[in-house]
């Protein structure tokens, strides 16, 4: 069954450095998101990439966050200059279609700043 | 500011019960109900969407959307150990972006 695919599935990184996170999605899904949980909290949405564009952005998702799909698989997260409350777990999802559709999660990442 | 509404729990129940967890929403426009089920460190897993009013039954488990009491809930029937674990509430108006409920903590005893 096709699933959606994250690396690295752990990363520990210093404040004010560049992390980048990395997913895969599904093959034929169009419609792409990126979450984070904190620990113990809720899954809150941070941005979803349509057509080599960002369709929506949550007021998490700063100037300090981009996306990029680099080639025609991968879609990643960059966060410029980490800082200690970016420490969280970073779903990535997709979907065949948007609205109302169903998103099918990756793995995550575990991002921790010190 | 949408919120979505889940009683944290834990939801105890003995192994071959009836598990109800329950969600309610802010938004009158929502259009799109999720259930999901979250164990503990491992990403989001959609068991159930539900876009009308009344129920969906899929195996053990059935959605049920009132949109005029902006209620959702979610029956699990049969409960097994395995069934242990957080479930999320999601909600989505038109646009592309869910709203997550804090999620209910159910545990399945033995």
């Amino acid at each position: 069954e096709p699933e959606v695919t994250q690396t690295p599935s752990h990363q520990v990184t210093q404040m004010g450095q560049e992390v980048i996170l990395r997913c895969v999605p599904i093959s034929n899904h169009l419609y792409f998101y990126w979450y984070r949980q904190i620990l113990g909290q809720k899954v809150e949405f941070l941005v979803s990439f349509y057509n080599n564009e960002i369709s929506e952005k949550s007021e998490i998702f700063d100037d300090q966050f981009s996306v990029e799909r680099p080639d025609g698989s991968n879609f990643t997260l960059k966060i410029r200059s980490t800082k200690l409350e970016d420490s969280a777990m970073y779903f990535c999802a997709s979907s065949e279609r948007p609205r109302g559709e169903t998103q099918y999660f990756g793995p995550g990442t575990r991002l921790l700043v010190l | 500011q949408k919120e979505v509404e889940q009683n944290s729990g834990p939801l105890s129940v003995p192994e071959g019960a009836i598990a109800s967890l329950n969600c309610t929403y802010s938004d009158r426009g929502s259009q799109s109900f999720f259930w999901y089920r979250q164990y503990s460190g491992k990403s989001p897993e959609l068991i159930m969407s539900i876009y009308s009013n009344g129920d969906k039954e899929d195996g053990r488990f059935t959605a049920q959307l009132n949109k005029a009491s902006q209620y959702v809930s979610l029956l699990i029937r049969d409960s097994q150990p395995s069934d242990s674990a957080t479930y999320l509430c999601a909600v989505k108006g038109g646009s592309y972006i869910p709203t997550f409920g804090r999620g209910t903590s159910l545990i399945v005893h033995p």
